[in-house]
């Protein structure tokens, strides 16, 4: 079945760059996101990107895919606290007439000042 | 501003009571979901709904009911029937099923 896994915790300093990474199982998805959770809110999309593309920079963030080994990472460059937060990882693959979005457990940044 | 206002923020259960989770947006969004969050793990979907009164269930139906009578509400009833009912609940919307969803602030739901 379709399945999305991303490491639960990541550390960095601040000033320095992220790499959040995901992996997942379906091949025909159509879009892969990123989304930000702050404590107590809900997600905010961050950015996404099309299963034929290979990156997608925005600002500080960079979006690559490697699609021969499922694999998505997001870059935050020049780290913040206030990017502290949980990072979902989500896939959307047809099923049917729906586009199902399945999300990963979520990456856990924490932004050491 | 367009967005999605989910309400209450905070809403207790008594045991045997159903309680009804709001969530309206003013995207002029087709589509709508329902998502459950827990601790430590992803979403899981509940409904979602394409069009106005047109609903389908999600992976973890059981013990929820909605409607959509209304392009702009998606309201979430969580029956007695779901025996594990505290969580974050999370509403969303998109343009049509295949665009990405945007969400709104959650609500948080506990049993007394």
């Amino acid at each position: 079945g379709e399945d999305v896994e991303q490491s639960l915790f990541l550390s960095v300093r601040e000033g320095d760059s992220s790499v959040i990474n995901c992996t997942y199982t379906d091949s025909s998805s159509t879009y892969l996101y990123w989304y930000k959770q702050e404590p107590g809110a809900g997600l905010q999309l961050l950015t996404y990107i099309f299963s034929n593309m290979d990156m997608k920079q925005d600002q500080r963030l960079t979006v690559l895919l490697n699609k021969k080994d499922k694999h998505l990472s997001l870059r935050i460059a020049d780290t913040q606290t206030g990017d502290s937060a949980i990072y979902f990882c989500a896939e959307s693959n047809r099923e049917t007439s729906y586009d199902k979005v399945i999300f990963g457990p979520g990456t856990s940044l924490s932004v050491i000042p | 501003d367009g967005g999605i206002t989910q309400s209450p923020k905070y809403l207790f259960r008594k045991e045997g009571q159903n309680v009804t989770l709001s969530c309206e947006q003013n995207l002029n969004h087709d589509a709508m979901y329902w998502y459950r969050q827990d601790p430590g793990q992803g979403l899981r979907l509940i409904y979602y709904s394409q069009i106005v009164n047109d609903f389908q269930k999600g992976d973890i139906a059981e013990g929820y009911s909605v409607s959509r009578e209304k392009k702009e509400s998606f309201p979430l009833t969580v029956t007695s029937a779901q025996k594990n009912p505290t969580a974050f609940y999370l509403c969303a919307s998109s343009i049509g099923v295949s665009q990405p969803q945007h969400f709104g602030d959650g609500t948080r739901l506990s049993i007394l």
